[in-house]
């Protein structure tokens, strides 16, 4: 069965500290893997498109990498308004159907 | 240029009552889907479909119908609604079904009393 799982469930970090968001996935076949960030009572916006492993994508403090089963979101110097949940879905090969994990709250203290 | 977009924003219905979900977009998409976000649980993919007069069943279809007779419109009915189906729904569209990022629409918060 496809699965995408994301930890930590829940992450607070002081502004300026770097840290990385995991997105595991067993998939049938990886046709993309998605990163994007949800704020309070609104859609999500999307960030990432990652296609093979090996593959990163960059966009000011967020970078996002691929492995075979696995990817990270990686936040270098976080700011506060990088406060949200960033979730991770995945398009499973023979399939049109996206999976999403239940994401990660990421909280940044000034 | 408005995205996606969905009425109404909020919505309470008493159990048994149907009502459907509007969703628009005006980017020509091809593909379009209905999520349902419930605390804990991530969006879970109700029913998508890859172009006008193509639907197909998510991950959680039961109690729901779509129909899809135009490229901008993808409208979700619920048939008679029931308290389980208390969630928020979001509408999504992309460019085609081959592994696009996703554009979703503000969201509908529907409680089923």
């Amino acid at each position: 069965e496809d699965q995408v799982t994301q930890s930590p469930e829940a992450l607070r970090l002081q502004e300026g500290e770097s840290s990385s968001l995991n997105c595991s996935y067993t998939v049938s076949g990886l046709r993309g893997l998605f990163w994007y960030r949800q704020d309070p009572g609104k859609g999500p916006e999307f960030l990432f498109t990652l296609y093979s492993a090996g593959e990163e994508k960059e966009k000011e403090r967020l970078k996002a990498t691929l492995t075979k089963k696995e990817s990270f979101l990686h936040i270098t110097a976080p700011k506060p308004e990088d406060s949200a949940t960033y979730l991770c879905a995945v398009q499973a090969g023979g399939t049109y159907k996206y999976i999403f994990g239940t994401g990660t709250r990421l909280k940044v203290l000034a | 240029n408005a995205g996606v977009t969905q009425t109404p924003k909020f919505q309470v219905l008493k159990t048994g009552q149907s009502m459907t979900l509007q969703c628009a977009q005006d980017m020509n998409h091809e593909y379009m889907s209905w999520y349902r976000q419930d605390p804990g649980m991530g969006l879970r993919l109700i029913h998508y479909s890859v172009g006008a007069g193509i639907t197909d069943q998510g991950e959680v279809p039961n109690g729901y119908n779509v129909s899809r007779s135009t490229t901008e419109d993808f409208p979700l009915r619920l048939l008679s609604a029931a308290p389980s189906q208390t969630s928020v729904y979001f509408c999504a569209s992309s460019y085609s079904q081959d592994s696009y990022e996703q554009y979703f629409g503000p969201g509908t918060r529907l409680t089923v009393t």
